[in-house]
Formats: C-alpha cells, sequence, structure tokens
C-alpha cells in the first residue's frame, strides 16, 4: 500500500469546518483513499473513501486533487464529540488486502 | 445489520498464563476478519488477518496466534503471555465480496502483570 503523510496534531473551533490534508503522492491507479477515525478507548470509525472524485456523506466532505496525490478530509461543523486521531489510508480493494494504520492527525476540537 | 462482538472488554493476567480472546460477526456471511493491536500511546498494528475459515496470515512474529475454527469466529490466543502483549486489541471484519469499510469491534484492554 502506498504510504500517506498527515500532520500530526490540528486544533479547530467548535462549529467551524475542519479540513484535514494527506499526501499520498505515490498513489496507484487502483488504489482508493479512506478515512477513519479513532476516539479514545474506542475502535476505529469508517468516514468515508473515494478514488478519484470528489464525495460527501452525512460525516464528511473527501476532496482529491486531480493527480490523486493529496486529499482532505472536510468536517463542516466540528463538535467537541469530533476530537480524535484521524487517519488517511490508501488501498486497493482487492480480496485479502488488509487496512494498514499510519500515526494520523489528532485533532482537537475545543469550545 | 450485521454487528461485531468482542469480549471481554478488560482483562489482567499475569506473565506466563494463556490467552483467548474471542470474536464474532452476526448478520453476514464469509466475512475477513482482522486482529490488530495499539500498544499504549502507539499506533495500530494489524495482527492477523483471515479470508476464510482455517485460513490466517500474520503480519508480524510475535508471542500471538489466530484462528478461525467457524465462518464468523475468530480467535487471538497466546500460550505464554508477556508483558509486552499489553494493550488494546481490536477485531474487525470487512465484506470479502466489497471490502470496502472495516467495521471495528468495541476491543478488549489486556493488562498484563
Amino acid at each position: 500500500d502506498a504510504k500517506t503523510t498527515q500532520p500530526t496534531s490540528m486544533d479547530c473551533a467548535e462549529g467551524r469546518a475542519a479540513n484535514l490534508p494527506c499526501n499520498h503522492s505515490t498513489i496507484s491507479g487502483n488504489e482508493y483513499v479512506y478515512w477513519y477515525r479513532q476516539i479514545h478507548s474506542q475502535g476505529p470509525q469508517y468516514i468515508i473513501h473515494g478514488l478519484k472524485n470528489n464525495e460527501t456523506n452525512e460525516m464528511a466532505s473527501l476532496i482529491i486533487t486531480e493527480d490523486r496525490k493529496s486529499s482532505t478530509l472536510i468536517l463542516p461543523h466540528a463538535t467537541l464529540r469530533d476530537t480524535a486521531v484521524y487517519y488517511c489510508i490508501v488501498r486497493t480493494n482487492q480480496a485479502g488486502t488488509a487496512l494498514i494504520f499510519g500515526k494520523g492527525t489528532t485533532l482537537s476540537v475545543s469550545s | 445489520s450485521q454487528t461485531i462482538h468482542q469480549w471481554p472488554a478488560t482483562l489482567v493476567q499475569p506473565v506466563g498464563s494463556p490467552l483467548s480472546l474471542e470474536c464474532t460477526v452476526e448478520g453476514t456471511s464469509n466475512p475477513n476478519l482482522y486482529w490488530y493491536r495499539q500498544a499504549a500511546g502507539r499506533g495500530l498494528q494489524l495482527l492477523f488477518y483471515s479470508v476464510g475459515i482455517g485460513q490466517i496470515s500474520s503480519e508480524v512474529p510475535q508471542n500471538l496466534s489466530a484462528s478461525r475454527p467457524q465462518d464468523r469466529q475468530f480467535i487471538l490466543s497466546s500460550k505464554k503471555l508477556l508483558l509486552s502483549d499489553s494493550g488494546f486489541y481490536l477485531c474487525a471484519w470487512s465484506s470479502r465480496r466489497s471490502n470496502y469499510g472495516y467495521t471495528f469491534g468495541s476491543g478488549t484492554r489486556l493488562t498484563v502483570v
């Protein structure tokens, strides 16, 4: 799987948009960009994934650059409960390929 | 709907004792199953994954083993625990058909003393 680079930590004010960047310059054509988050002492939670088009769901939006070498996860209105470690992962969806987590970005949302 | 059960939630075991953690999935068939570990202050480390009964792939050499005796049951074991086996153990599943999102269990916090 291609490696990703994320900032170690970010801060965000409650109610504002949180924009979490991820660099994946060696991504292959068949690799997807996945985002998960882990709230303290819980298992990771799937947020969103995409291949090359921008994606949006009830939790977040995913913006992928045209060259696919970077992406941004957007939480439109961050709340205190969004404080977590956010992982950006690139991988194929082939059978048997596992999800490999990096160090992620610790997002702290404050009031 | 699919659910994943993992138990126990917490466990304190002496060094040298055996370990058995169980994970079961309901509401789906032929899932891909995974065991991860998170040591204190560290990231998530993939330990084992399985694409079918009796099929186990190990990602790192360690004091642990995994088995899949039934389609929706995944067991993590050790014959003799080490202090370094302490951590937060998470089981996860994904659909074999799509292999998209993973769903994680609530985890077992293991402390070896």
